[in-house]
């Protein structure tokens, strides 16, 4: 199984901050990293495919780099509702596997 | 607007199957893969398997002996099987939508908390 690990796991920032979370695959998965968002009590929702793309519908304040094992997420100018933990996940090989989570607490 | 709405029986005994489904709806049933996925209790995500229209279905090694994954077209449904549930299966799971040519999750359900205890 490809093991996803995510640095760091959780994060305290303020209102307008710019954060980073980084995201590492135990091996080479070249582009294909999702990243989603999930707030207390509900289902995840889908942010970023392919490493950089947006998906339909995101603010465009989420950015996505990376690729083979290296990987990003960047959020600029949070604000309260971006706080809530997020995962990375790769579907380059089965089984499909996801990062332990980045929990984003407010300063 | 594509929606998936998920239902099943959220308190189990130790042994019993869990049994869940997910149906489809506002988009197209043929061209992903249908997926389940679960959550323990503050915990992270695991993926459990998937299944496309035709049947053709991927599951974890981890739980591929007690998983089963069917699907009901002509609903446009998917349904989960999960046999000889413990306490560790507690936890939410979660229906999604898997792009089969690009490969990510999309859509997600809302999610059932399964209970399992004696």
């Amino acid at each position: 199984d490809i093991q996803m690990t995510q640095s760091p796991s959780s994060l305290s920032a303020s209102v307008g901050d710019r954060v980073t979370i980084t995201c590492r695959a135990s091996q080479g998965i070249s582009y294909y990293l999702a990243w989603f968002q999930q707030k207390p009590g509900k289902a995840p929702t889908s942010l970023i495919y392919a490493a950089s793309s947006l998906q339909s519908g995101v603010s465009s304040k989420f950015s996505g780099s990376g690729s083979g094992t290296d990987f990003t997420l960047t959020i600029s100018s949070l604000q309260p509702e971006d706080f809530a933990t997020y995962y990375c996940q790769q579907y380059y090989s089965y089984p499909l596997t996801f990062g332990q989570g980045t929990r984003l607490e407010i300063k | 607007q594509v929606q998936l709405q998920q239902w099943g029986a959220g308190l189990l005994k130790p042994s019993e199957t869990l049994s869940l489904t997910c149906a489809v709806s506002g988009g197209s049933f043929s061209g992903y893969y249908w997926n389940w996925i679960r959550q323990p209790p503050g915990k992270g995500l695991e993926w459990i398997g998937e299944i496309n229209h035709s049947g053709s279905t991927n599951y974890n090694p981890s739980l591929k002996s007690r998983v089963t994954i069917s699907v009901v077209t002509s609903k446009n449904q998917f349904s989960l099987q999960l046999s000889s549930v413990t306490a560790a299966d507690t936890g939410m799971f979660y229906c999604a939508r898997r792009n089969l040519l690009r490969g990510e999750i999309d859509y997600w359900g809302q999610g059932t908390l399964v209970t399992v205890s004696s």
